[in-house]
């Protein structure tokens, strides 16, 4: 079983739809997460970040964590076609770990005028 | 904030010959720096962590000798690849992090080897 888990797509939705992606894990001691979005041929662009558990919002993106379900979800809100990308989620257990990255495969998003 | 940028963008080359990429951060100072590869469709694979002034943390399976990594600055990293082969040809992406768990990655470069 791969540390983080996250359904590859790809996902295809109208322009204006609410978007839910998600990601699993088994590590208990991941602290930190994150979500990237990187478009094609393009580095990965940093989204949102959350420490520990609970929600936190920025303008049409709201990234939730439940620790005791082991469970991240990004929604986006009112998806426009420029947000057709690959968003990636990952975490990180802390110190001691140099900082280092567990990777989700990224979920392919279309959204379609 | 938080700008990183690679150069170059984009290279070819010929098979045997030694490439070198490098990664800036550009407004912050860059603690610990990371070189990542990705194939078509896939996701992000670390290939080594570097922090200023010490030797890079190669990831297993990852040619130490093969890929020389250089973090001579806190705003500077290097990539080397060295004799080149057509299976090297990829997209290479560096991070850098300061004093928090998150990443910022450059443009990326890809390399195509002849």
């Amino acid at each position: 079983q791969k540390e983080v888990e996250q359904d590859p797509g790809p996902l295809s939705v109208p322009e204006g739809a609410i978007v839910s992606l998600n990601c699993t894990y088994s590590n208990s001691a991941f602290q930190y997460f994150m979500w990237y979005r990187q478009y094609s041929r393009k580095g990965p662009e940093l989204l949102m970040y959350t420490y520990s558990s609970g929600n936190k919002e920025d303008g049409r993106f709201t990234a939730q964590v439940d620790k005791s379900s082991k469970y991240i979800s990004l929604f986006i809100r009112d998806s426009q076609p420029s947000d057709s990308a690959t968003y990636l989620c990952a975490m990180n257990p802390g110190a001691g770990n140099n900082r280092k990255l567990i990777w989700g495969l990224g979920t392919s998003l279309a959204v379609n005028p | 904030g938080a700008v990183v940028s690679q150069h170059p963008s984009w290279v070819i080359c010929k098979s045997g010959t030694s490439v070198k990429i490098e990664c800036r951060s550009l407004d912050f100072q860059a603690t610990t720096m990371f070189w990542y590869r990705q194939f078509p469709k896939q996701s992000l694979m670390l290939m080594a962590t570097s922090n200023e002034g010490s030797k890079a943390t190669y990831e297993q399976g990852v040619e130490k000798d093969k890929f020389l990594i250089n973090h001579a600055s806190l705003t500077l990293s290097t990539l080397t690849v060295t004799s080149a082969h057509p299976e090297d040809s990829s997209f290479y992406i560096c991070s850098a992090s300061q004093a928090t768990e998150t990443q910022y990655f450059g443009p990326g470069t890809r390399l195509l080897v002849l």
